[in-house]
């Protein structure tokens, strides 16, 4: 599992509150990633981060927030929880380059439900 | 838009035969095509990756099949189990790219 733990690993919510979801990782990759998965969606992006304090966009950034103090912990908040952000989430790390190149390994997802 | 198209949405096969699954890029400059097995309840799991610089990688029963001219690559499962039921999506990156894209996902359903 590469070391990686998400929590929570289920949350209901409501409509309108923020949302904090956790990832942590225990072997000081640098890369870490959030994805959101939907059905007939796949995997998608929505941020990442390449280093402490160094994050970017990815395809589904609207409406969320990351960040990033330590090596070994990469937040996702939901600033104000909507129903379209109902989904599972999910962390990823990669492997360093010098360790093999671009495998990412996930985390175990946390399912959120927003009403 | 989406840059890698994947197909069947869904498959089943019987016990022993040959699921293929196909993925297509419009990316050139991708060069790391990874599959992806995912298990109900669970994350992705990297199954077997491949590069542009070979045509096949096969690891145990699990097998990539990769068309560098026709933007296209797939996953073979040799005698196929009912415990390789899972989801398998396609993803690829290209060089000193840190981002996957990721096909749609195919759902496996292997029968005894």
């Amino acid at each position: 599992d590469a070391g990686i733990t998400q929590s929570p690993r289920h949350k209901v919510t409501e409509t309108g509150t923020p949302v904090t979801l956790r990832c942590h990782q225990t072997e000081n990759h640098r890369y870490m990633y959030w994805y959101r998965q939907d059905p007939g969606h796949g995997l998608r992006l929505i941020h990442y981060s390449y280093g402490v304090k160094d994050t970017d966009k990815g395809e589904v950034s609207d409406g969320y927030s990351v960040s990033r103090s330590k090596t070994e912990d990469f937040l996702l908040t939901l600033e104000s929880a909507t129903s379209s952000q109902t989904s599972v989430y999910f962390c990823a790390i990669r492997q360093d380059w010098d360790r093999g190149g671009n495998e990412q390994f996930f985390g175990p997802g946390t399912r959120l439900t927003v009403l | 838009q989406q840059q890698v198209k994947q197909s069947p949405q869904s498959l089943i096969v019987q016990k022993g035969g040959i699921p293929i699954i196909n993925c297509a890029y419009e990316n050139t400059a991708f060069d790391y095509f990874p599959w992806y097995q995912q298990f109900p309840g669970k994350g992705p799991a990297l199954l077997i990756a491949i590069r542009p610089d070979v045509s096949e990688k096969k690891e145990g029963r699990f097998t990539i099949s990769f068309n560098k001219s026709a933007k296209q690559f797939s996953l073979h499962i040799m005698d196929s189990q009912p415990g390789d039921s899972a989801t398998y999506f396609c993803a690829a990156s290209s060089g000193g790219n840190e981002k996957l894209t990721f096909g749609t996902g195919t759902r496996l359903t292997i029968i005894p």
